[in-house]
């Protein structure tokens, strides 16, 4: 069965730079989710999109921005980057439509590195 | 927001012995409750869930109970074998919302 599709599995970027996250979810899915998990942390929602609409934000700081387009895969860019900003980066998708139960899957990750 | 606390933060049993892991959550809106396993460095796997109007799940091993009044739900693996050993994750989720409330994990090791 497909799963979501995340690229790039790795990137190493200088501080300052901008990075940019791609996530292709689960044919059909119309949710997708964003988590940043730190070394040794639990997953912190960033954002999410229905429907190729913002529907819910976490904390996702201000240089983060992330849209979902007509074929549904949704790209986070990161801005002014910071070595804080090193972490796995989930991207995950669902099908919500009218139901509220509905099981979230992830991707692989995109392992990113600030130097 | 909703605010979901995890215990323990680290658990070792041994083979063949149960583990159980508790989390508590605050916001009385939360109406589905998943439970994910992760390996280092891989990504978080959903293992079991809950939805409010049930108060226990099992499958094979693993089992979930979920108290609604005292905003509790906790996992039971049974009969653990090594391969168990990960880190797990409990969350929470309101039924308006996409947003997943993570507790902060435990990692369970079980020893040969």
């Amino acid at each position: 069965a497909a799963g979501v599709i995340q690229s790039p599995r790795h990137l190493i970027k200088e501080k300052r730079e901008t990075a940019t996250l791609k996530c292709y979810p689960i044919p059909r899915h119309d949710t997708v989710y964003w988590y940043q998990q730190g070394p040794g942390q639990d997953p912190q929602f960033l954002i999410s999109f229905y429907e190729k609409m913002q529907s819910d934000k976490g904390s996702i700081p201000d240089r983060f921005s992330a849209q979902q387009f007509s074929d549904y895969h949704s790209e986070l860019n990161m801005s002014s980057l910071e070595l804080g900003d090193s972490a796995l980066y989930f991207c995950a998708s669902s099908l919500e439509g009218l139901a509220v139960y509905n099981e979230q899957f992830f991707g692989p990750g995109t392992r990113l590195t600030v130097l | 927001g909703e605010n979901v606390e995890q215990h323990p933060s680290t658990l070792s049993v041994q083979e063949g012995d149960s583990a159980v892991i508790k989390c508590t959550y605050s916001d009385s809106a939360s109406n589905y409750f998943p439970w994910y396993k992760q390996e280092l460095g891989k990504r978080p796997q959903l293992i079991i869930d809950i939805r409010s109007n049930v108060g226990e799940k099992k499958d094979q091993r693993i089992a979930v109970t979920l108290n609604k009044t005292a905003k509790h739900f906790s996992l039971h693996i049974t009969e653990t074998q090594p391969e168990d050993s990960a880190v797990y994750f409990c969350a929470a989720r309101r039924y308006t919302g996409n947003q997943f409330y993570f507790g902060t994990g435990t990692s369970l090791t079980v020893i040969p």
